[in-house]
Formats: structure tokens, C-alpha cells, sequence
């Protein structure tokens, strides 16, 4: 069974229409991550939740946001999709606390959104 | 953001073979994971590593955490044609932080 859902697989939206990917888990992990992943790149880190506390990497335009009202979901907002937006969106979990031969440092990822801009 | 060498970027093998490919850091981990994603889909997760020097096998592949702590292998023996698909390596720093620093991929071509 899937622990970490995205919905939907495919998403299109058009030039500067707000546009949310969801993502669920049933791991009860505490971090969840979110990444944008282009053709045959490595995924980039967007930003990561720890709980509630929000992390932003420094390179991730504004135009991306994120929510997590509980431990179980996490949004991504994009509020004005442009071209380049168009990728695929994977969203991540992991425990969290450092436990050096428990699964706290492994990293489980979801399906992937693939997000089409027109 | 910061990435890890992977090597080799692609390659293209016959059915059967040995594949290597390796990561390389100049920061320490303290774990490094090794993925594989395949068109369209998120990466899943084939091993992971927790100490220097470990050496962990998943069926046909075998992984190791570099004695150094700033490097990893992932080996495939006896290739077949599902093995097709993009390996990326990923670690952890020992800094704390709960993010992963991805590896550049490789892309892995299976011939029959």
C-alpha cells in the first residue's frame, strides 16, 4: 500500500492560474518534504516541514508556498504558474530523529505530480 | 542547491553485465540512500546506508558507505532489462538538518 500519496498524478493548469498539489501520508513521519523535478534532473529541494516549522530553501521563488495543517497532509500552492513551472512535483517524508540503524534517516518518496503549464 | 558528483552520468550495457556507478562528496554523511525512479514516477527507495564502511545488499545490488564517510557505490549484477531506469544517490549530513543532498543521476541502459 502507498505510504506517501500525491493527487493528482497529472495536473494542468494554465499561465497564472493558482494551481495546489496534495500530498498524504501514513507513515505519522514528522518531516515532509517537497521537491521539483525536471527532465532527467535530480530533484530540487522547494521546501521541508519538521511538524509545523517551516523550513524554506533560499533559492525557491516566492510563488511557491506551502501548508500543512497536520501531520498527514501537505499542500503546495503554486500562485501564478508561469512556463518554467512545468515539472514534476514530488513530495517526500522522513521520520525525523536521528536513529543511526532505525528507518529515521530514510527518506520515502510519493508518485509524483506531473504539472503541465499552458 | 548543492548536488553530489555521480558517476557515470549515463551508460549503456548488455543484459548480464556488472554495472558500478559511484557518489562522491566533500562533505561528510551520516547516511547515504541510494534510489531508483523510473519515467514518471517518484524514486523508490533500493537501499540505505547508516555507517562507514557498511556493505549492504537488496537481491542483485550491493551497496557501500565509503570508509571516509564522502562517498558511496552502488553495484548491479547480472543487469536485466528492468534495470533500466535513472539511479540517483542521496546523503544525509551529519550537520543536523533533515535534508538530503541528491545526487546528478544515472541514466542506465540495458541492451538484450
Amino acid at each position: 500500500d502507498a505510504m506517501v500519496i500525491q493527487n493528482p498524478r497529472y495536473q494542468v493548469t494554465q499561465f497564472g492560474k493558482p494551481v495546489t498539489l496534495s500530498c498524504s501520508q501514513t507513515l505519522n513521519h514528522n518531516v515532509m518534504y517537497w521537491y521539483q523535478q525536471k527532465s532527467s534532473q535530480a530533484p530540487k529541494l522547494l521546501f521541508h516541514y519538521y511538524d509545523k516549522d517551516f523550513n524554506n530553501e533560499a533559492d525557491t521563488p516566492d510563488n511557491f508556498q506551502s501548508r500543512r495543517p497536520n501531520t498527514s497532509f501537505c499542500f503546495l500552492d503554486i500562485r501564478s504558474p508561469g512556463l518554467g513551472d512545468a515539472a514534476m512535483y514530488l513530495c517526500a517524508t522522513s521520520r525525523g530523529r536521528d536513529n543511526s540503524r532505525v528507518s529515521g534517516n530514510i527518506q520515502y518518496f510519493g508518485a509524483g505530480t506531473r504539472l503541465s503549464v499552458l | 542547491g548543492q548536488q553530489l558528483n555521480q558517476s557515470p552520468q549515463s551508460m549503456f550495457i548488455q543484459e548480464g553485465e556488472d554495472v558500478s556507478m559511484n557518489c562522491t562528496s566533500s562533505s561528510i554523511f551520516n547516511t547515504w540512500l541510494w534510489y531508483k525512479q523510473d519515467p514518471g514516477e517518484g524514486p523508490v527507495l533500493l537501499i540505505a546506508l547508516y555507517k562507514a564502511g557498511e556493505l549492504t545488499s537488496n537481491g542483485r545490488l550491493t551497496a557501500q558507505f565509503g570508509i571516509t564517510r564522502k562517498d558511496s557505490f552502488l553495484n548491479i549484477s547480472a543487469s536485466i532489462p528492468s534495470d533500466v531506469g535513472i539511479y540517483f544517490c542521496a546523503g544525509r549530513t551529519t550537520s543536523g538538518t533533515y535534508k538530503y543532498i541528491f545526487g546528478t543521476g544515472t541514466r542506465l541502459k540495458v541492451l538484450a
